[in-house]
């Protein structure tokens, strides 16, 4: 059985580019969340989607957006990058708080 | 909002010494604390959790306790191995928001 996984799982991006990182959760998972997780910091929340619908966003600008797909995968988007965006962008899937499963993530360097 | 506080930020110990980690947090409405740990370059790994309704958990060498009346939660880890080395997160989560709050993580070397 497959964990969380995500791709690309590293990418370079120059700034004002825009940036789309997919995620697939673990089967029968309906839950996916989305973390951004800078150098020597903890993972911190970017949004929640479950069946296809946004539950929980955290504060980011509206440069980032996010979608689920009827298959439950997960795209998240962002806008015009800056070199602050360079991170490691965490993807986290759940049947309930307690089942959270992060995938190993992709690496966005903004240059 | 939620806010987790994570100390010491950095922690070495002798091989075979025990280590503890500790967290506090600002909502009494947080009722699942979940511990991970990151070893470089790699996931964040679930490797203990504790409800609310639970003062103490454990597995193996790894043990949890919890002071809801304080508000903090320690992770504590026996007989430390040369394995156990890696970045270790506490995290927050209120019933229902299904946004976890990580602490800023604690870097834990065990020398041999």
């Amino acid at each position: 059985d497959a964990g969380v996984t995500q791709s690309p799982t590293h990418l370079i991006k120059t700034r004002g580019q825009q940036v789309t990182l997919r995620c697939s959760p673990i089967s029968g998972h309906k839950s996916v969340s989305w973390y951004q997780q800078v150098l020597g910091q903890g993972p911190q929340f970017i949004f929640q989607y479950y069946e296809k619908e946004e539950r929980g966003r955290g504060n980011f600008p509206d440069r980032f957006s996010a979608r689920q797909f009827p298959n439950y995968s997960s795209e998240l988007n962002v806008n015009a990058l800056l070199l602050g965006d360079s991170a490691l962008y965490l993807c986290a899937s759940s049947q309930g708080v307690t089942s959270t499963t992060f995938g190993s993530g992709t690496r966005l360097t903004v240059v | 909002g939620e806010n987790v506080e994570q100390h010491p930020s950095t922690l070495s110990v002798q091989e075979g010494d025990s280590a503890v980690i500790k967290c506090t947090y600002s909502d009494s409405a947080s009722n699942y604390f979940p511990w991970y740990k990151q070893e470089l370059g790699k996931r964040p790994q679930l490797i203990i959790d504790i409800r609310s309704n639970v003062g103490e958990k454990k597995d193996q060498r790894i043990a949890v306790t919890l002071n809801k009346t304080a508000k903090h939660f320690s992770l504590h880890i026996t007989e430390t191995q040369p394995e156990d080395s890696a970045v270790y997160f506490c995290a927050a989560i209120i019933q229902g928001a299904q946004k976890l709050v990580f602490g800023q993580g604690t870097r834990l070397t065990i020398n041999p």
